[in-house]
């Protein structure tokens, strides 16, 4: 069944970008659509985007300016880019299938920390 | 922006009793396709949200018919006819007619 896993940094300094990848295991990327979501620490749920199998992408208004999401269909992997940090984007990211038949997030990696700190 | 507002924030019940979680939105889900784009989900300690209930009322693969969800328009409601142990957690609502909000979260935890 496919499977999600998330990696990148743990530690980001503030005003950098953090990048993070999504790696896919037992489906291809270019079957479904996907989604980033992030959890900060003791709170809850926040969408960030969706990108769709074109390459092309949705974004929450909210990381519109800083956010870009893209696939690397050689390696079967989704990626998350999100600039100029500050200490609110210290979170659990995650990586999900949201597929266009359901519409919601179906899969679910385990999520990767990221703090952003000096 | 849609807004998802759930209650109560949280909840404690005893084995084999009901709950009942409620999730009311800023908007109306129903979409010109006729879908209803709301949806539920279970967060356990220390694990990733798992989807339980799409489009109001379809319980996700493999989730106990113990779970059941209800509503229109913009008032949804998440039963769980009998709670166990197992469902200890946090209960998101989420919409998905306008990008995606979820709800506060409702925690539920066992007496």
């Amino acid at each position: 069944q496919v499977q999600l896993q998330e990696s990148g940094p743990g530690l980001v300094k503030p005003s950098e970008t953090l990048s993070l990848t999504c790696s896919v295991s037992g489906g291809s990327i270019m079957s479904d659509f996907w989604s980033w979501i992030r959890q900060p620490a003791g709170k809850g749920l926040e969408w960030i985007g969706r990108i769709y199998t074109s390459g092309s992408s949705t974004y929450n208004p909210s990381f519109e300016s800083r956010v870009t999401m893209s696939l690397d269909t050689s390696k079967n992997q989704l990626s998350l880019r999100l600039t100029s940090v500050t200490a609110a984007d210290t979170a659990v990211y995650y990586c999900a299938r949201d597929p266009v038949q359901t519409n919601a997030f179906d899969i679910w990696g385990q999520g990767t920390m990221v703090t952003v700190s000096s | 922006d849609i807004v998802m507002t759930q209650t109560p924030l949280s909840l404690s019940v005893t084995p084999g009793q009901p709950a009942s979680i409620s999730c009311k939105s800023s908007q109306s889900l129903l979409h010109s396709d006729g879908k209803t784009y709301l949806y539920w989900y279970l967060q356990k300690p220390g694990q990733p949200p798992q989807l339980l209930i799409y489009a109001v009322s379809n319980r996700f693969s493999g989730v106990p018919d113990r779970f059941s969800g209800s509503g229109s328009g913009t008032d949804f409601t998440l039963k769980i006819s009998r709670v166990e142990a197992e469902d200890v957690g946090v209960y998101y609502c989420m919409q998905s007619i306008q990008f995606r909000t979820f709800g506060q979260g409702t925690k539920v935890e066992i007496k």
